[in-house]
């Protein structure tokens, strides 16, 4: 299986300041067709989870431009440029290379 | 608007068995595949089980293999999940998501194996 690795665990964030949670992935995720399938996702408390960035670094839709992704191969990276109140809450990427789908084990951002 | 609605969860002992539903509406159901994720109490996200959208070509973890099955009824814009030996360790909310990377999420019910 594919072992995502985030890290921080845990992040305390300033508003307004830029926040970064990184993903690595125990095996190269560009798939055979090309793509790299590689999404995260935010989970406020209570809620269900949203996915707010697919294959590697296309934004969902209504997902606020502040949120950005990058990377490649096995090196992952979610960038907030500014964060927000909202923004809090467990963030997971999610490898749909390979089966079986693995996430990682979740990064909780707070406000500091 | 695309909505997913899990149903069928609830408490039951171990060894027993719990059928899930999911009602899909406001897409082309029968067009995309679907799966299940379920989160332990406390815990993070584990993948359970994805369906085509056929319905002939299933995939499963590992902690589910031989125990739980996927279908769905595309007449009925419908996807299940029927587990059978739960285990303590299968307490947990499931979610319905729509296709291989679950870019759609329903609010998920409640599966609580326990004597």
């Amino acid at each position: 299986d594919v072992v995502m690795t985030q890290s921080p665990l845990s992040l305390p964030v300033t508003l307004g300041q830029p926040a970064s949670v990184s993903c690595r992935s125990s095996q190269s995720l560009v798939h055979s067709d090309g793509n790299t399938y590689l999404s995260w996702f935010h989970q406020r408390p209570g809620q269900s989870p949203r996915r707010l960035i697919y294959k590697v670094s296309n934004r969902d839709s209504g997902v606020p431009d502040r949120f950005s992704g990058s990377g490649s191969d096995t090196d992952f990276t979610l960038k907030i440029s500014r964060v927000e109140a909202e923004d809090v809450g467990v963030y997971y990427c999610l490898q749909a290379t390979h089966w079986p789908r693995t996430f990682g084990q979740g990064t909780k951002v707070e406000i500091k | 608007d695309v909505q997913l609605l899990e149903s069928g969860g609830g408490l039951v002992q171990p060894g027993g068995s719990l059928r899930l539903s999911c009602a899909a509406s406001g897409f082309a159901f029968k067009y995309y595949a679907m799966s299940w994720v379920r989160q332990a109490p406390g815990k993070g996200l584990e993948w359970v089980s994805s369906i085509n959208d056929s319905g002939y070509g299933t995939n499963y973890a590992d902690s589910v293999k031989g125990r739980f099955t996927i279908s769905r009824d595309n007449s009925k814009n419908t996807q299940y999940l029927q587990m059978n030996s739960l285990r303590a360790e299968d307490t947990a909310l499931y979610y319905c998501a729509r296709n291989y990377d679950f870019n759609i999420w329903g609010q998920g019910t409640l599966v609580t194996v326990s004597s």
